[in-house]
């Protein structure tokens, strides 16, 4: 099963926004709106910050939005600061053998 | 406060078996699917395996499927996963997390696995 598409690196100066992207298909992003986001620190467990397509979590800044357009869901962070700086996956549900897929993974950088 | 602690991560040889321990509180265990995920060295993050709140439904990826169980004791608030004919590939740091209507919203520290001779 081939996992959901990411771009490998997005920077952004502090203050900024960025926006990560995750494209799948019609089994997955495009078919369930049960789309969600991690953050990973290095060497730290991941971290939910946003769940189905664009909902937050309780204690997650709303600096982090979440949204979907066809196959394609995306995560933006604004007014990027240091503490962004870490590794993002999505996660879909999928109709198959093979119920749930991660993302590539993105590494935002802090410039 | 969630908790959730992994156990179990060795270095085992190619051929060998395992089972991997997730102790979970400060939640009602039994009424949430649990998941696996695992992350190689320097790689992305994979689901490997769910199972339903009463151990009734069990799904895995197709790479581990005949070779990892995934089970559960709700008496004893904890998750396993029993992995067999272990190769170099299953290599990875593994999560337990909580497996909440699509998401995982609470995780584990991770417990390394190595495969290797």
């Amino acid at each position: 099963q081939s996992a959901l598409t990411q771009p490998a690196s997005v920077s952004g100066s502090p203050g900024q926004s960025i926006t990560i992207s995750c494209t799948g298909t019609s089994s997955d992003v495009g078919g369930y709106n049960y789309v969600s986001w991690y953050q990973q620190h290095p060497g730290k467990a991941p971290k939910l910050m946003i769940y189905e397509v664009s909902n937050r979590p309780s204690g997650v800044s709303n600096r982090f939005s979440g949204s979907k357009s066809g196959n394609t869901a995306s995560l933006t962070i604004s007014g990027l600061q240091a503490e962004d700086e870490a590794d993002y996956y999505c996660y879909s549900y999928r109709s198959s053998s093979t119920p749930y897929v991660f993302g590539t993974g993105t590494k935002v950088t802090v410039l | 406060e969630v908790q959730l602690v992994e156990s179990g991560g060795v270095l085992v040889q190619p051929g060998g078996s395992l089972r991997l321990s997730c102790a979970a509180s400060g939640f009602t265990f039994s009424n949430y699917w649990m998941a696996w995920v695992r992350q190689a060295p320097g790689k992305g993050l994979e689901w490997v395996a769910n199972i339903k709140t009463d151990g009734s439904e069990k799904y895995y990826v197709d790479s581990v499927k005949g070779r990892f169980t995934i089970s559960r004791d709700n008496a004893k608030n904890s998750l396993y996963l029993q992995m067999n004919s272990l190769r170099a590939g299953d290599t990875a740091v593994y999560y337990c997390a909580t497996d909440n209507y699509y998401k995982c919203d609470y995780w584990g520290q991770g417990t390394l696995v190595t495969v290797s001779s």
